[in-house]
């Protein structure tokens, strides 16, 4: 099953409003990442979020983690047309006594629309 | 930027005929990864490697298997394709990022078995 459960599914929104996504997942992780992908495209990552860390920032992208409740949220912020894309978070399963190889497990990722 | 690409891009076959993918990269990267995409599904893992000839298996393996004889090349196949594996396939390959690994992927490789 799923390591990532998304929400919402679908959004849309106005050009300059800010988009937040949420993200939950089952296991301890290594960390949490997001990815983007465009219609027709691969995916292309955004922002790692470790396991010890509560928040991140990278430009208009505002990341937060919450290990005892297992979720994240991305936010984008002054959101653009160009935002319109899928976003997925992925986990990076912490392993007990071994590595992950750097395995991901993606959610089945929000739908952003943005209108200019 | 990591040199990644996938061949073919679209395929049409048979159900019963054998398929290979071909994932290759330039930067001599450990590790490299196959995930189909459905809708409703997200991308899920298929096989993955760690190195020429280490391989394992991920979450939706059965039917599929892979080779990785070059650092560059690794290479999936269905066996014999059904229906159920018409998907989007897509090559991912490991970058570290400050001591994290994330994943850099392919185009992607649109498979429609008849």
């Amino acid at each position: 099953s799923q390591q990532g459960e998304e929400d919402p599914q679908a959004l849309s929104i106005q050009e300059g409003e800010n988009a937040t996504m949420n993200c939950s997942y089952k296991t301890s992780i290594n960390n949490l990442q997001w990815y983007r992908q465009n219609s027709g495209r691969g995916l292309v990552h955004l922002i790692l979020i470790r396991s010890n860390e509560r928040e991140k920032h990278s430009g208009r992208l505002r990341v937060t983690l919450d290990t005892s409740k297992k979720s994240s949220s991305l936010l984008i912020t002054a959101s653009r047309a160009a935002d319109t894309a899928s976003y997925f978070c992925a986990t990076d399963a912490a392993q007990a006594g071994g590595t992950s190889y750097g395995k991901l497990t993606f959610g089945q990722g929000t739908i952003l629309t943005v209108h200019p | 930027d990591a040199g990644i690409t996938q061949s073919p891009r679209h395929k049409v076959t048979e159900t019963g005929t054998p398929v290979t993918l071909r994932c290759h990269q330039t930067e001599n990267h450990r590790y490299m990864y196959w995930y189909r995409q459905d809708p409703g599904h997200g991308l899920r893992l298929i096989h993955y490697s760690y190195g020429v000839k280490d391989t394992d298996k991920g979450e939706v393996s059965d039917g599929y298997s892979v080779s990785r004889s070059k650092t560059e090349d690794f290479l999936l196949t269905l066996e014999s394709a059904t229906s159920s594996q018409t998907s989007v396939y897509f090559c991912a390959i490991g970058l570290w990022r400050g001591y994290q690994e994330t994943q850099y992927f392919g185009p992607g490789t649109r498979l429609l078995v008849l």
